[in-house]
């Protein structure tokens, strides 16, 4: 079955750090580039970061640059985003998703999303 | 960054009835143009990429059209199935890529 399962969300304080995993099956994962996507309560979508299908190239949100790195393990297909430094803004439902194809970068797959929330 | 505008931000539309929405850039994205269908507690589903090519099981009620700076999306006729919130989505110029705000299918 084709899917992404996500975990790793819950609640943090601010200025604490989480990881999110995102595991693939059901395709070739080594094959696609991944990415993040997030959205806050109530709000719209939000890109929040890119990696290559090797790994070796990832971009960044302007608001999340210097504070958040994801990082794939292709030999266990799965992405990671390491969240650091998290704000109140951070606050939202983070969703990995699949390039449908390579440089392509909208998403015909979707993992079902995981609560990040940043609160004291 | 592009910005994206959608408009309106809500529709009322009857079942059966057609429904137009509309997704304006703020510089041209060529073709590079996503439409995308979110249920309450759902992920995004992809309907539209290329501005007018249907993604892989999407039916044919659903269409996209335009190029540049101007994209119209169309339900033909309305399902109970189709009252969602949806997002084009802009990969031409990227990073970042970029999203409408979103428009509200809602019942009229």
């Amino acid at each position: 079955q084709v899917q992404l399962a996500q975990s790793g969300g819950g609640v943090v304080q601010p200025g604490r750090s989480l990881r999110l995993s995102c595991e693939a099956s059901g395709f070739t994962f080594s094959s696609c580039g991944m990415q993040w996507v997030r959205q806050a309560p109530g709000k719209g979508l939000e890109w929040v970061a890119v990696i290559s299908s090797s790994g070796r190239t990832t971009y960044y949100a302007d608001s999340v640059k210097g504070r958040f790195t994801t990082s794939r393990d292709n030999s266990k297909n799965t992405m990671y985003l390491q969240m650091n430094s998290l704000r109140a803004e951070d606050t939202a439902v983070y969703f990995c998703t699949k390039e449908i194809s390579h440089d392509n970068w909208y998403f015909d797959l979707w993992g079902r999303g995981t609560l990040v929330t940043v609160s004291s | 960054e592009i910005v994206m505008t959608q408009s309106p931000a809500t529709l009322s539309v009857s079942p059966g009835e057609r429904a137009t929405l509309s997704c304006r850039a703020s510089q041209s994205v060529s073709s590079s143009l996503a439409w995308y269908q979110q249920k309450p507690g759902q992920a995004p589903r992809l309907l539209i990429y290329g501005a007018s090519t249907r993604a892989t099981g999407v039916p044919a009620r659903f269409s996209g059209s335009g190029s540049g700076t101007e994209f119209t999306f169309t339900i033909s006729s309305l399902q109970s199935e189709d009252f969602a919130v949806y997002y084009c989505q802009q990969y031409n110029n990227k990073p970042p890529i970029t999203f409408g705000q979103g428009t509200r299918l809602e019942i009229k």
